[in-house]
């Protein structure tokens, strides 16, 4: 079965600093994977998907096929994006058609 | 923009009661899902749904039913509320042949 991995729970890191949140996966396939993201007070929201090779809020995230990771990366931290990160992954083939999600980790933008 | 929306934000029940979560959504997506989300082990598949009254188990659906009598309505059910089933409870929707999920806000349930 396909898992999710995300190793930190918190991580703290102060304005302007880069920041990584890790997500590791282990399926066999080729997966789907997306960061979802929940602000406090505000409900899950997509963040962004590999497929699409987009940044958002000057986010990135690499599908790296051989770590089977894909990592959400920021050069430089800003206190709004203090929220909860979820990594998410979903089979391509067969008819599933549902999401895994990984543990979160809550990210801290200290001033 | 797409609209999920829950029956309640915050429920408290007694251990025994049988206990009803509703959720609503505008887009005529076809697929809908119910998650508990808890700390250190994010969001769990209870149950989701891919058509009106089809239905699958997620990863843990003891303890729960579903109902999709309308395509607009996913409803969770708790048969026999327990003390281990205090939870965020978050509905989803998504469309076929698109990859995002729209959440609703949560209900926070409180079994005593």
């Amino acid at each position: 079965a396909q898992r999710v991995t995300q190793p930190e729970k918190l991580l703290s890191v102060f304005k302007g600093a880069p920041v990584e949140l890790k997500c590791n996966y282990s399926y066999s396939g080729s997966p789907e994977l997306f960061w979802y993201v929940q602000y406090s007070r505000q409900r899950l929201q997509l963040l962004l998907r590999h497929i699409s090779r987009e940044s958002i809020k000057g986010f990135t995230a690499d599908l790296n096929k051989g770590e089977t990771s894909f990592h959400l990366k920021k050069p430089f931290a800003q206190e709004e994006d203090s929220a909860m990160y979820y990594c998410a992954l979903r089979l391509i083939s067969g008819s599933a058609r549902q999401l895994t999600f990984g543990s979160g980790t809550q990210l801290t933008v200290l001033p | 923009d797409v609209k999920v929306t829950q029956s309640s934000r915050y429920l408290v029940k007694r251990t025994g009661e049988k206990v009803f979560l509703e959720c609503v959504q505008d887009m005529d997506h076809e697929n809908m899902f119910w998650y508990r989300q808890d700390p250190g082990l994010g969001l769990r598949l209870i149950y989701f749904s891919y058509d009106v009254k089809m239905k699958e188990k997620g990863d843990i659906p003891e303890g729960y039913s579903v109902s999709r009598e309308k395509k607009e309505r996913f409803s969770l059910i708790l048969e026999s509320a327990s003390t281990n089933q205090t939870s965020m409870y978050l509905c989803a929707s998504r469309g076929s042949g698109t990859d995002t999920q729209y959440f609703g806000p949560g209900t926070r349930l409180t079994v005593l």
